[in-house]
C-alpha cells in the first residue's frame, strides 16, 4: 500500500492564479481531511468528508473548494490563490468517523504565493 | 469554536531530564490524539486516548486523559535526542466528525 499520496510536493502560485492539490489513498478509507499548517503552527482543518459524494467545512474553509466523487480521491482547489493561502497543506485518512480513529498524513505540499 | 492549547510552546531539555506537556481545552471531546512530526514529514499518531481519565503508556511516554474529557497530558521520562520534534494534541468529536489540532509543543532535546 503506497498510502496517502500528495502532489505536488511544492508549489509557487502568483496571486490570482488558481490551482488542485491532489490527494489520493488505496486504504479504502471513508474518512478524508485537508490541513493546512503555518510555521511554528498546529493544523487548521480546512475541508472534509466522510464518504464519497459528502463534504463539509472545517475551521478555514474560504479560498477552498473540495470534491469527494470517490472513495480514493479528494483534491483540494484553489479558486484564486492569496499571499495568506502561503502554508504547507497536509491530507489525512481514517478507516472510520468514530471516537479513536487513526489519522494517516500525506507527506504535505509546500505551497508558496507570490 | 473549540479551541486546543498546548503548553509550553518550546521546550530545550537535557537528554535525561523529564518533561511534561499539557493540552487544555474548555470543550468536551470524544477522544484525544497525541502525533509526533518531524520536520519536512506529516504527523504519525502516537496514542489514542477514550475514556475519562485514561493512562496509556508506550515505551517512555505516558498519555493521560483527563477525568472531564477536556485535557490531556504527554509526560516523558529520560528524554533522549529522538525524541526531539514537534507534538500536537487533537480532540475529535464525534457529533461533527471533525478533528481540532492543538497549538503544538516543539521539543528538542540535546544529547
Amino acid at each position: 500500500n503506497a498510502g496517502v499520496t500528495q502532489t505536488p510536493k511544492f508549489q509557487v502560485l502568483k496571486t490570482g492564479q488558481s490551482m488542485t492539490l491532489q490527494c489520493a489513498q488505496d486504504m479504502n478509507h471513508e474518512y478524508m481531511s485537508w490541513y493546512r499548517q503555518d510555521p511554528g503552527m498546529g493544523l487548521r482543518l480546512i475541508h472534509y468528508s466522510v464518504g464519497a459524494g459528502i463534504t463539509d467545512q472545517g475551521e478555514v474553509p474560504n479560498g477552498y473548494n473540495v470534491s469527494r466523487s470517490t472513495t480514493e480521491d479528494f483534491p483540494l482547489r484553489l479558486l484564486s490563490a492569496a499571499p495568506s493561502q502561503t502554508s504547507v497543506y497536509f491530507c489525512a485518512s481514517s478507516p472510520g468517523f468514530t471516537a479513536g480513529g487513526k489519522q494517516f498524513f500525506g507527506p504535505g505540499t509546500r505551497l508558496t504565493v507570490l | 469554536t473549540q479551541l486546543l492549547e498546548q503548553s509550553p510552546q518550546f521546550l530545550s531539555i537535557q537528554e535525561g531530564e523529564n518533561l511534561t506537556v499539557y493540552c487544555n481545552s474548555s470543550s468536551v471531546f470524544s477522544s484525544l490524539q497525541w502525533y509526533r512530526q518531524e520536520p519536512g514529514e506529516g504527523p504519525v499518531l502516537l496514542v489514542t486516548v477514550v475514556t475519562g481519565g485514561e493512562v496509556k503508556k508506550l515505551k517512555r511516554l505516558t498519555f493521560q486523559f483527563g477525568d472531564a474529557r477536556k485535557d490531556s497530558s504527554l509526560h516523558i521520562t529520560a528524554a533522549q535526542p529522538g525524541d526531539t520534534g514537534l507534538y500536537l494534541c487533537a480532540g475529535f468529536t464525534s457529533g461533527t466528525y471533525k478533528y481540532i489540532f492543538g497549538t503544538g509543543t516543539r521539543l528538542k532535546v540535546l544529547a
